[in-house]
């Protein structure tokens, strides 16, 4: 089963917003990753944030992360039209071993 | 190849056939994982090779499900006597590193996308 919960399930947006997507989380973790789904698609991945980290950039994405209250957040600056996808989150942590543990994803749908 | 490659594409199976679902790791990846994504949900882990050894299969649902790796590289999933509730997209990823996924980044192929009627 999943041990991640992502809100909102479903993001629209205009293009040029921001668009946010948090992801919370059950257990002690590792680390945290975030990766967008287009549809039909395989999974790619945009951004690792370790336990020890708090923030991180990559281009218009910003990742944070509360390992306190067990949440971290995705901001997608300036959206655009081909952001329009699935955005996961997934953790690693200690007790699942080899396996990466997935939220339900937010959908995300930026119009021109 | 530039990615993880995985075939078939989609496949319709009827209810009680046996389905195999191959996937061709990014060469040289030490590292192969098998998830399976129901529609509208997040990818669930199915098993774990490191090279030829699988040496996590906690997520295989039921003994219908078998996966292999024979010689470290080409994986397959098996699935015996499929179900509707095996109806999803069966996603393979690799990674070069022997550490499994702690810190790493894996690469996912585009998946198959079972349908079973």
């Amino acid at each position: 089963s999943q041990q991640g919960e992502e809100d909102p399930q479903a993001l629209s947006i205009q293009e040029g917003e921001n668009a946010t997507m948090n992801c919370s989380y059950k257990t002690s973790i590792n680390n945290l990753q975030w990766y967008r789904q287009n549809s039909g698609r395989g999974l790619v991945h945009l951004i690792l944030i370790r336990s020890n980290e708090r923030e991180k950039h990559s281009g218009r994405l910003r990742v944070t992360l509360d390992t306190s209250k067990k949440s971290s957040s995705l901001l997608i600056t300036a959206s655009r039209a081909a952001d329009t996808a699935s955005y996961f989150c997934a953790t690693d942590a200690r007790e699942y071993g080899n396996k990466l543990v997935f939220g339900a994803g937010t959908i995300l749908r930026v119009k021109s | 190849g530039a990615g993880v490659s995985q075939s078939p594409r989609y496949k319709v199976a009827k209810r009680g056939q046996d389905v195999a679902l191959r996937c061709d790791p990014i060469s040289g990846h030490v590292s192969l994982f098998w998830y399976q994504q129901a529609l509208g949900q997040g990818p669930e882990f199915l098993t774990y090779f490191q090279n030829e050894a699988q040496l996590d299969k906690s997520g295989l649902p039921s003994d219908r499900f078998f996966a292999e790796r024979p010689e470290g590289s080409v994986s397959t999933l098996k699935i015996q006597r499929t179900q509707q509730e095996d109806s999803a997209v069966y996603l393979c990823a690799s990674s070069p590193h022997s550490s499994g996924v702690s810190g790493n980044t894996i690469y996912f192929g585009e998946g198959s996308w079972l349908t079973v009627v």
